[in-house]
């Protein structure tokens, strides 16, 4: 079976610099992604990772070692709208454009 | 631009009774996507849609689920006759190409009594 794994929660000051870790052990990998979901709403596409390093839009950044198997999504200067659940979601193999996703992590950003 | 479009947004029905979703894609985005989540678990994938073929349907649970695309633009979920272990959010996302990123919808959460 396929597994991603990421915490569930995690809970961070506004300003802040806060890290979601995803690991994941897959039968195949062709690409990393993450998404953001507030309540209620949809899934918003936030990166894309296929090859090793760091890809960075904004305050958020996303980093992927497929030798480790691992991932993050960093998000920085954290602010009180970004409180919301985290997911990653790995792409499993080139002829195949479906999603598996982890379980999400909420994050709470507090004052 | 509008985004990608679910209706309705939620559904209660009895069980053994049918329910059929409707997803509207962005326009001109060819690929659509069925996705959903069960409570307490991840968003798992159910099929996937090129204009009005089914590309790839292998996560479509059994036969009481039926996905079509008539004309490429639209696309409709239905679950004949409904069961418990159906209830859920449904997500719907469309993509230009398969390389792009996927846009999702609101969802549509599904009661079943």
């Amino acid at each position: 079976g396929q597994s991603l794994e990421q915490p569930s929660e995690v809970t961070a000051v506004e300003g802040a610099i806060v890290q979601i870790n995803c690991t994941y052990q897959t039968s195949g990998f062709y690409g990393l992604s993450w998404y953001q979901q507030h309540d209620g709403g949809a899934p918003t596409f936030l990166s894309y990772n296929a090859l090793d390093g760091l890809e960075e839009t904004g305050r958020f950044s996303s980093f992927l070692s497929r030798s480790d198997s691992y991932g993050y999504l960093l998000l920085q200067e954290l602010q009180m709208k970004d409180s919301a659940s985290y997911f990653c979601a790995v792409r499993l193999r080139a002829g195949s454009y479906q999603l598996t996703f982890g379980k999400g992590t909420k994050l709470s950003v507090i004052p | 631009e509008a985004g990608v479009t679910q209706f309705p947004s939620h559904s209660v029905i009895e069980k053994g009774q049918t329910v059929t979703l409707r997803c509207d894609p962005i326009s001109g985005h060819d690929n659509l996507y069925w996705y959903r989540r069960v409570m307490g678990k991840e968003i798992k994938f159910l099929l996937h849609f090129v204009k009005e073929s089914k590309q790839d349907e292998s996560g479509m649970p059994n036969n009481r689920f039926l996905a079509e695309r008539t004309g490429g633009t639209y696309s409709t979920l239905k679950v004949q006759p409904a069961e418990l272990e159906d209830s859920g959010v449904y997500f719907c996302a469309s993509s230009q190409t398969v390389q792009e990123p996927q846009h999702f919808g609101d969802g549509t959460r599904l009661s079943i009594l």
